[in-house]
């Protein structure tokens, strides 16, 4: 069975601090990954996805970015954090490039102060 | 504005009940998917219904989707306690190799003893 795992669980930063979120994927090759961010009582906003390692499309610009440094492994990292980053970001991973089946992590919740 | 939106922001049932949550979308679509959402955890796909497709079942679970009037709903019946949660529709977007669900802002559900 596949397992999709995310860390840390929740963080508090400051603003201008860095940051790093990262997601696991296990019991699956080469999944289709993203990262989803979703405001306090907002809706889902895809942000990034990978079909393969080393490849990342960005699909909203919101000074963050994402790597996929292993088959297994999505990070989404910026270098300064943002007041308006704040919310809870998503990893997901779907077995196919049609991607209509997405199955989530359990999420890290951010705050920025 | 959002290509799908649920018609309302909130419902609240008692246990055994039935209950109904409706969506609409503006674009024409391959598929559209229900999603649930408990407090603090990722979305869980419910039922991806395509758009040859008129209803779905999955368990308590009813989809339906009319393509002529552009929505869907879902039903639940025999409601229980961990039904609670926010319920959203996505449609499907494919652009460059990635599929893009766009979720409306969701339809928060609970269901009361």
């Amino acid at each position: 069975a596949q397992t999709i795992h995310q860390w840390p669980v929740a963080e508090i930063k400051a603003v201008g601090s860095p940051l790093s979120l990262g997601c696991t994927i296990k019991g699956k090759s080469s999944p289709n990954l993203y990262w989803y961010w979703q405001a306090t009582g907002g809706t889902l906003q895809q942000l990034f996805y990978s079909i393969t390692v080393g490849q990342v499309e960005s699909v909203v610009q919101l000074n963050l970015s994402a790597s996929r440094p292993k088959d297994d492994q999505f990070i989404l990292s910026t270098e300064k954090l943002l007041l308006s980053h704040s919310g809870f970001y998503l990893c997901a991973w779907s077995p196919d490039r049609g991607g209509d089946t997405q199955y989530f992590g359990p999420g890290t919740r951010l705050l920025v102060l | 504005s959002q290509l799908a939106e649920e018609n309302l922001w909130a419902l609240s049932v008692h246990e055994g009940e039935s209950v109904t949550v409706n969506c609409s979308y503006k674009t024409s679509i391959t598929a559209l998917q229900w999603y649930r959402q408990k407090s603090g955890e990722g979305p869980a796909q419910l039922i991806l219904i395509r758009s040859n497709e008129r209803e779905k079942r999955n368990g308590r679970l009813r989809a339906t989707l009319d393509t002529s009037s552009q929505s869907s709903s879902l039903s639940i019946t025999a409601t229980r306690c961990e039904d609670t949660a926010v319920y959203f529709c996505a449609t499907d977007w494919a652009s460059g190799g990635n599929y893009k669900p766009t979720f409306g802002k969701g339809t928060s559900l609970v269901v009361h003893p």
